[in-house]
């Protein structure tokens, strides 16, 4: 079983259309959790950090289920330019130090 | 501005050969990780280092080596090159050891083995 499980998509939505993600992940022992942004042959890039009490930042709302083991990222008003794909990652202790752990990655394509 | 950079961002080699892949950042950090991402996993860590001549083992190691000179330089080697090791792989550095650290990544070098 991997360490940290999405749904790999693609989601197609229209413009303007709320679209939620799921990521569970098995170490219960993990620290932290964020959502990466990776656009088509670019780099992952840090969305956002998510945090016990859920937070939002504009139109992205991250939550974190500690007790099932889940993390969700809800897109409001998606934009085109939102269509890349969400990487959800939980950092693990391992050997003393911190190791980010990354999902496959949820594809998202907003269309016209 | 800081950066991080990788070359050559394209790389095409024969089986058998030796492959040095580039890293340089200029963000001061102490940590540099490379991994590599092939389609249908994640990110899957290779080596990473904490410092200069600290270096460990990820999780995807074997046929890959990394050395640490100095601050700004995680080169990668293959030490001979295997179809296995067709794939994309990205070098990141952070400041920092906290479970918080964000990591800022290189563009990528897409490598091509025959």
């Amino acid at each position: 079983r991997k360490e940290v499980e999405q749904d790999p998509g693609p989601f197609n939505v229209p413009e303007g259309a709320t679209v939620a993600f799921n990521c569970t992940y098995s170490n219960s022992a993990s620290q932290s959790f964020f959502w990466y942004r990776q656009d088509c042959r670019k780099e992952p890039k840090l969305l956002m950090s998510v945090y016990s009490s859920g937070n939002e930042d504009g139109r992205f709302t991250a939550q974190l289920n500690r007790a099932s083991q889940y993390i969700s990222l809800l897109i409001r008003d998606s934009k085109l330019s939102d269509s890349a794909t969400y990487l959800c990652v939980v950092t693990s202790l391992m050997d003393s130090s911190y190791k980010l752990i990354f999902g496959s990655g949820t594809r998202l394509l907003v269309r016209p | 501005d800081a950066e991080i950079t990788q070359s050559p961002r394209h790389k095409i080699t024969e089986t058998g050969r030796q492959v040095t892949l580039a890293c340089h950042q200029t963000w001061n950090h102490n940590n540099m990780f490379w991994y590599r991402q092939d389609l249908g996993h994640g990110l899957r860590l290779i080596h990473y280092s904490y410092g200069v001549q600290d270096t460990n083992k990820g999780e995807v190691s074997d046929g890959y080596s990394v050395s640490r000179s100095n601050t700004e330089d995680l080169p990668l080697t293959l030490e001979s090159a295997a179809s296995s090791q067709t794939s994309v792989y990205f070098c990141a550095s952070s400041g920092g050891t906290s479970a918080q650290e964000t990591q800022y990544f290189g563009p990528g070098t897409r490598l091509l083995v025959l």
